[in-house]
């Protein structure tokens, strides 16, 4: 596809179950962060993947929040045992290396714990 | 701690008129500013960077100015139009290798008829 694809859409889940969510990124792009939006507020770096790099966890609120790169291509973010707090939107951006300003960000997905 | 924030958290403007959105940010060490527009439902679009060598950026009916004395950083947009609404992001990082961004909380700008 042209852009960053992100799936699902919208998740609703029930407390305690968990979830995964999927960011596919622009073809060619070696770099892929995920973020976390709350309601009205900005984005909060979740964790960045560069080739075969390890990735940079440091954002991740706890170990309920995992997260998976196959090569440079689809990456999947997990959430265990979710929380309300988690609900969120979750944004995943790709880029060319590091740059920021070639980072292009995905839809989003949108999550509810109820 | 380091952050990066907003002054208004909405700004309204009537069709037309220019706007300004404002940002200060407090890490010494950030070298390199991002502008983004976020429209309802989708992910954030890169509008406008700088760099701290810099202290004005022009593009196409927006300006970045880059104030590094006092740590603030604005947008201007001209001749303000309602495909304008959208909530703005500033966002922060050193340059130089791989550096996360820092995004502020945003601004709402609503564009009226």
């Amino acid at each position: 596809g042209a852009g960053v694809s992100q799936s699902p859409s919208n998740k609703v889940t029930e407390k305690g179950k968990d979830v995964e969510l999927r960011c596919d990124p622009i073809s060619g792009h070696t770099a892929l962060y995920w973020y976390r939006q709350r309601l009205g507020q900005g984005l909060e770096f979740l964790i960045y993947f560069q080739g075969n790099s390890a990735p940079d966890k440091s954002g991740l609120p706890s170990d309920r929040f995992s997260a998976e790169r196959t090569g440079e291509s689809v990456s999947t973010l997990t959430i265990q045992r979710t929380q309300q707090e988690d609900s969120a939107v979750y944004l995943c951006a790709s880029s060319l290396g590091g740059r920021p300003d070639t980072q292009y960000f995905g839809p989003g997905t949108r999550l509810t714990v109820l | 701690g380091e952050s990066v924030g907003l002054h208004l958290p909405t700004l309204s403007v009537q069709e037309g008129d220019n706007s300004i959105i404002n940002c200060a940010y407090s890490n010494s060490a950030s070298d390199y500013f991002i502008w983004y527009k976020q429209e309802s439902g989708k992910g954030p679009q890169f509008i406008i960077d700088i760099r701290s060598n810099m202290d004005k950026r022009q593009g196409q009916r927006v300006t970045v100015l880059l104030n590094k004395t006092v740590k603030h950083l604005s947008l201007q947009i001209a001749a303000t139009q309602p495909g304008d609404s959208a909530v703005y992001f500033c966002a922060e990082t050193r340059s130089g290798g791989y550096n996360k961004l820092i995004f502020g909380a945003g601004t709402r700008l609503a564009v009226h008829p």
